[in-house]
């Protein structure tokens, strides 16, 4: 069955950088789209961009430009998103989730559980 | 970038009630709206696609309607488990932006 594992909770300092990484299992990783989504707390879901592993692209939310950066390792199905320079209203709950369908038309079918990022000095 | 608005942002309703939580885009999506149901501490789940495909093992009181701007989502007769909070969100054209969400609270 499809899983998308997300690594634990991460506390930072305003100006640090923080890694997510996102495992995956029950699907061929180079044959989706998966994004990223934030949610500050109380608040709505925010797309901060995808990445498509197959043909190594990726695209950012304007929002998010140059802060931010997703990778990928196929040999372990793991995406990674990295934000940088962060601030404190950078903590939310971080999700990824898979689109699946390839019609530019995402589908979000399966979710993480969410990676909780704090932001305090 | 494409706009959101859902409407009510909170709502609380009776075991049996039929309720309705509606999305306007601000500008047209064709079929490409989506609706999900997030519980406390937990990832949103996908519910309706396309505006009215009801999502496999999504009971079928959930339903969905709408094309171009205005979208709905009913619930025919409320359950227990129903709480949480619903977000239609936009597959039209990137960003695919979620709307603000409704919060949905059982009496």
């Amino acid at each position: 069955q499809v899983q998308l594992v997300q690594s634990g909770a991460e506390v930072k300092r305003p100006g640090a950088s923080v890694r997510v990484s996102c495992k995956t299992s029950g699907y061929t990783f180079t044959d989706y789209y998966l994004h990223w989504f934030r949610q500050a707390p109380g608040q709505g879901l925010q797309c901060m961009g995808w990445m498509n592993p197959g043909i190594a692209d990726t695209n950012y939310a304007q929002k998010f430009q140059g802060r931010i950066t997703m990778t990928w390792d196929t040999s372990i199905s793991t995406a990674y998103m990295e934000l940088t320079r962060l601030r404190s209203d950078d903590t939310a709950m971080y999700y990824c989730a898979r689109d699946r369908v390839l019609t530019g038309h995402p589908e979000f079918d399966y979710w993480g559980q969410g990676t909780l990022v704090t932001v305090s000095s | 970038d494409i706009q959101m608005t859902q409407s009510p942002s909170s709502l609380s309703a009776s075991v049996g009630d039929r309720v309705t939580i509606t999305c306007r885009a601000s500008q047209t999506l064709t079929k490409y709206l989506f609706w999900y149901q997030q519980k406390p501490g937990k990832a949103p789940r996908l519910l309706i696609c396309n505006a009215s495909t009801l999502e496999s093992g999504v009971p079928s009181r959930f339903s969905g309607s709408g094309f171009g701007t205005d979208f709905t989502l009913t619930i025919s007769s409320l359950q227990p488990e129903d709480f949480g909070t619903y977000y239609c969100q936009q597959s039209h054209s990137s960003p695919y932006i979620f709307g603000q969400g409704t919060k949905l609270e059982i009496k």
